[in-house]
């Protein structure tokens, strides 16, 4: 069964500096995708990034990348230059190819930008 | 409106009364998802849809019915709600394959008392 682990609950971060949000996963099908979601106070669900599992290059979307160790089945969200606005729960999750339905999400992390 | 809406966004209801969750999506989206998310807690996959008539369990889909006569619609049943649905309830569309990414509605925020 598939499975997505996020080790912190909360996290704090200086305003303007980067700050990795971890995500482990586990999973038998060899092929699979990676993404990690915002949500903030509001409530709603904010797709931020994409990973496949055999992309060779760490995907990256404007301030967002994701560090993709697949020997580790990791697949950290980095941010960096933190701003107040991305003070939020950040969600990593998981969806097969073999079975694009079965989708998993991670407890979440609670990140908070200290001004 | 193009997206996906749900409705109702907020519901009270009381324990043993059959309540329904709707979800509409306006892309042809062939897949559909209900999660619940419970108070500090992470996504938890209900039901699930392929395509139309095509429906499967998540994760947690004890106490719940779901049913899919057109594409763009995606009700959710709970049959009997207990105080332990209380929960935000979010339905999400994608297109059919993992690499893509799934939109999410706003949310419904229901409480069983």
């Amino acid at each position: 069964a598939q499975k997505i682990t996020q080790t912190q609950p909360g996290m704090f971060v200086q305003e303007k500096e980067a700050v990795t949000l971890d995500c482990t996963y586990d999973t038998s099908d060899p092929s699979y995708g990676l993404f990690w979601y915002k949500q903030p106070s509001s409530g709603e669900m904010i797709f931020l990034i994409y990973q496949g599992s055999y992309d060779q290059q760490n995907a990256t979307e404007g301030r967002y990348s994701l560090n993709f160790q697949k020997a580790r089945k990791s697949a950290n969200l980095v941010i960096s230059a933190s701003q107040l606005g991305d003070s939020a729960m950040y969600f990593c999750a998981m969806r097969e190819v073999t079975n694009a339905g079965k989708s998993t999400f991670g407890d979440g992390t609670t990140l908070t930008v200290k001004p | 409106d193009a997206g996906i809406t749900q409705s109702p966004r907020y519901k009270i209801t009381e324990t043993g009364r059959q309540v329904t969750l709707m979800c509409h999506q306006t892309w042809s989206h062939s897949y559909m998802f209900w999660y619940r998310q419970d108070l500090g807690h992470g996504l938890r996959l209900i039901y699930y849809s392929a395509a139309a008539d095509i429906t499967d369990k998540g994760e947690v889909p004890d106490g719940y019915v779901v049913s899919r006569s057109k594409t763009e619609n995606f009700p959710l049943t709970l049959e009997s709600a207990t105080r332990s649905q209380t929960s935000v309830y979010f339905c999400a569309s994608s297109v059919a394959r993992s690499a893509y990414e799934q939109y999410f509605g706003p949310g419904t925020r229901l409480t069983v008392t």
